[in-house]
């Protein structure tokens, strides 16, 4: 059971360049998040999904454009990168309903770097 | 704003002691959990506590919860080397999505 899995892990872009981080869980949830983690800063909320085909704005969602097509995948978007994008991205996923009173899974994290 | 505020930022022991953490938090919460995350990983879900309780153990983990001073703390007794990790309080406000502090830093010495 791989859990939640993104890729990539590493990547670095210039600005203006665009790329999508994908996040894949096999756990049959149907929530997935996006967050990104800068040191002393803890996790910000970037966007979110409650089920296939519908997405919702985090905290910090500028910047940033999301897509749930299929159950499994919440992809990230960066349309034209920025420095203040250098950061480490989390997906999680929790079933759903049990958010009250569940936990979330964490992937691995993807090391973004614009330059 | 940050939800939750973890205090202190960084904590350094020796191992065998136990290691005390802080989290407050601004509105109202559902339940708050603790996740902890190894260098270079990402986080692990430790234990939640409902806002209907005030105290909750886990192993070596003991969490409390003080609606009323909007708190939390986490107490890792008889620490070890494995402990060294950085330890998040999220909380859920009913909004769908959990909302992280900013993390205690927690070294423990061998």
């Amino acid at each position: 059971n791989a859990g939640v899995t993104q890729t990539p892990k590493f990547r670095v872009l210039k600005t203006g360049q665009s790329m999508t981080l994908l996040c894949a869980q096999d756990m049959n949830h149907e929530y997935m998040y996006w967050y990104r983690q800068d040191p002393g800063m803890g996790l910000r909320l970037i966007h979110y999904s409650v089920g296939e085909g519908t997405t919702a704005k985090g905290e910090v969602p500028d910047g940033y454009n999301v897509s749930r097509l299929k159950k499994q995948n919440f992809l990230l978007g960066l349309e034209s990168a920025a420095p203040s994008q250098t950061s480490v991205y989390f997906c999680a996923s929790v079933p759903g309903a049990a958010l009250n009173t569940g936990e979330l899974f964490f992937g691995e994290g993807s090391r973004l770097t614009v330059l | 704003s940050q939800q939750g505020e973890e205090d202190p930022q960084a904590l350094s022991i020796q191992e065998g002691e136990n290691a005390t953490m802080n989290c407050s938090y601004k509105t109202s919460i559902n339940n708050l959990q603790w996740y902890r995350q190894n260098s270079g990983r990402g986080l692990v879900h430790l234990i939640l506590i409902r806002s209907n309780e005030r105290e909750k153990h886990s192993g070596r983990l003991r969490v409390t919860l003080d609606t009323s001073k909007k708190s939390s703390s986490l107490l890792i007794t008889a620490s070890r080397a494995a402990d060294t990790a950085s330890y998040f309080c999220a909380t859920d406000t009913g909004r769908r999505a959990l909302t992280f502090g900013s993390g205690t830093r927690l070294q423990v010495q061998p």
